[in-house]
């Protein structure tokens, strides 16, 4: 079956980087691209972007294009997200989802929390 | 770039019908499809409404979506209310340059 497993958490310094891994199993993995949302303690969800995992076309949230980074690597069927210059308000909860066929996001892994303080 | 905006909670009995609302502000509901997602503690969001009012596979029948364009707005009804439904829900919809917009979440809770 489909399965995303994402990296553990990560305790960050503000103005550090992080980087939470997505790996892929059950599909074939240049077939569908991924989605990063993210959810902020006491707020709702939040789109970060997407990639493709076929090409590596992203598209990302405007707020976020300056600090953000997606890549995939076939090789190992993982999916990355890189989130830059940490600020207090990008501690959250990272997921990572998949393309669904018909609907948008079929597949999430089970998250990754980030927490930024000093 | 636009709005949707839900009401932050609901709360019916088991057994009941329940409906939460997505407003949009600027720009027509009927403009880009929109999604439902659940959230229940502790777990990722699964997808239980895409384009308007289609159930993924393994959603019951008991989750239904519509919109509606008189008042711009878009809708997610669950009937026969289990325990298990006590969750997050936000509805999501795109602009025009295919970013998405989340909805700021409603919270459903079992009386």
């Amino acid at each position: 079956q489909v399965q995303l497993v994402q990296s553990g958490a990560e305790v960050k310094k503000p103005g550090a980087s992080v980087n939470i891994s997505c790996k892929a199993s059950g599909y074939t993995f240049t077939t569908y691209g991924i989605t990063w949302v993210r959810r902020a303690p006491g707020q709702g969800l939040e789109w970060m972007g997407w990639i493709s995992a076929y090409n590596g076309n992203t598209h990302y949230a405007e707020k976020l294009q300056d600090r953000v980074t997606m890549t995939t690597d076939a090789s190992t069927r993982t999916g990355y997200l890189e989130v830059r210059s940490l600020r207090s308000d990008d501690t959250a909860m990272y997921y990572c989802a998949r393309d669904g066929d018909l609907e948008p996001l079929a597949s999430w892994g089970q998250g990754t929390l980030v927490t930024v303080s000093s | 770039n636009f709005m949707l905006t839900q009401p932050h909670s609901v709360s019916d009995s088991p057994g009941k019908t329940v409906t939460i609302s997505c407003t949009r502000y600027s720009g027509s509901i009927a403009s880009n499809f929109v999604q439902w997602y659940q959230q229940r503690p502790g777990s990722a969001p699964t997808t239980v409404i895409y384009e308007n009012n289609q159930r993924p596979s393994g959603v019951p029948d008991r989750f239904s979506g519509s919109i509606d364009i008189s008042s711009n707005s878009a809708s997610l009804t669950i009937s026969g209310l289990k325990t298990e439904d006590e969750a997050d829900y936000y509805c999501q919809s795109y602009d025009n340059y295919n970013r998405w917009v989340f909805g700021g979440g409603t919270r459903l809770t079992l009386l």
